[in-house]
């Protein structure tokens, strides 16, 4: 069936730099997409979301790009932070799902980032 | 305001017993859903709760789960019996009570070692 997945398991950046983690989406009828973080022995944290009728969304240090052509969906965090260090998750719905009531989250594998001091 | 909460942290059981894992949600939360990631795996979706009712369990993978939400506030996820490919962590995440897609947020999840 269709997923979510990631091109990069692990991504070191250094203390200050920007950082950007990728995700490929294959269903093209996906609608909405998060980011979630997660740090060891916790659960998803809820980074930021975007819906398809938009490329671009910023929150605190931390901008979702969507680009539809290609199915992609990229995460920058600027000035990352050693409590930058987790695993992210992009994660996705359908309209197909949404409209019948259905918001269950397809993930991704997941993206380890690590911050070197 | 307190996040969503889930009890036990972890628990090990031996194949063929029972386990039952419990998910408070945020105060307000009508959506609840459960998720679980099995070993090398990608977070998977089991269930969806709107207030009691369920509105989609096309993820649960057999009869032996059953998910309960009596009174549409907390829920129950009962594993009867266990089997060794059911150990993971399975985590609860509630969502609003408005109408579409909204961010749901994850509890710190159970971590299930079933041996």
């Amino acid at each position: 069936g269709e997923s979510v997945g990631l091109h990069l398991p692990t991504l070191s950046v250094q203390e200050g730099d920007n950082s950007i983690i990728n995700c490929a989406y294959s269903n093209s009828a996906s609608d909405y997409f998060i980011w979630y973080k997660q740090e060891s022995g916790k659960g998803p944290q809820f980074i930021i979301d975007i819906r398809s009728n938009m490329d671009k969304r910023q929150g605190q240090r931390v901008t979702v790009l969507l680009n539809k052509t290609v199915k992609h969906l990229s995460l920058q965090i600027a000035a990352t932070q050693p409590g930058d260090s987790a695993v992210y998750f992009c994660a996705e719905n359908t309209a197909q799902n949404s409209g019948a009531g259905s918001y269950q989250l397809t993930f991704g594998k997941g993206t380890k980032l690590s911050v070197i001091p | 305001e307190a996040g969503v909460t889930q009890f036990p942290s972890h628990s090990v059981i031996e194949k063929g017993q029972t386990v039952t894992l419990r998910c408070d949600p945020i105060s307000g939360h009508d959506n609840l859903y459960w998720y679980r990631r099995v070993m090398g795996k990608e977070i998977k979706f089991l269930l969806h709760f709107v207030k009691e009712s369920k509105q989609d369990e096309s993820g649960m993978p057999n009869n032996r789960f059953l998910a309960e939400r009596t009174g549409g506030t907390y829920s129950t996820l009962k594993v009867q019996p266990a089997e060794l490919e059911d150990s993971g962590v399975y985590f609860c995440a509630s969502s609003q009570s408005l109408a579409g897609l909204h961010e749901q947020y994850f509890g710190p999840g159970t971590r299930l070692t079933v041996t």
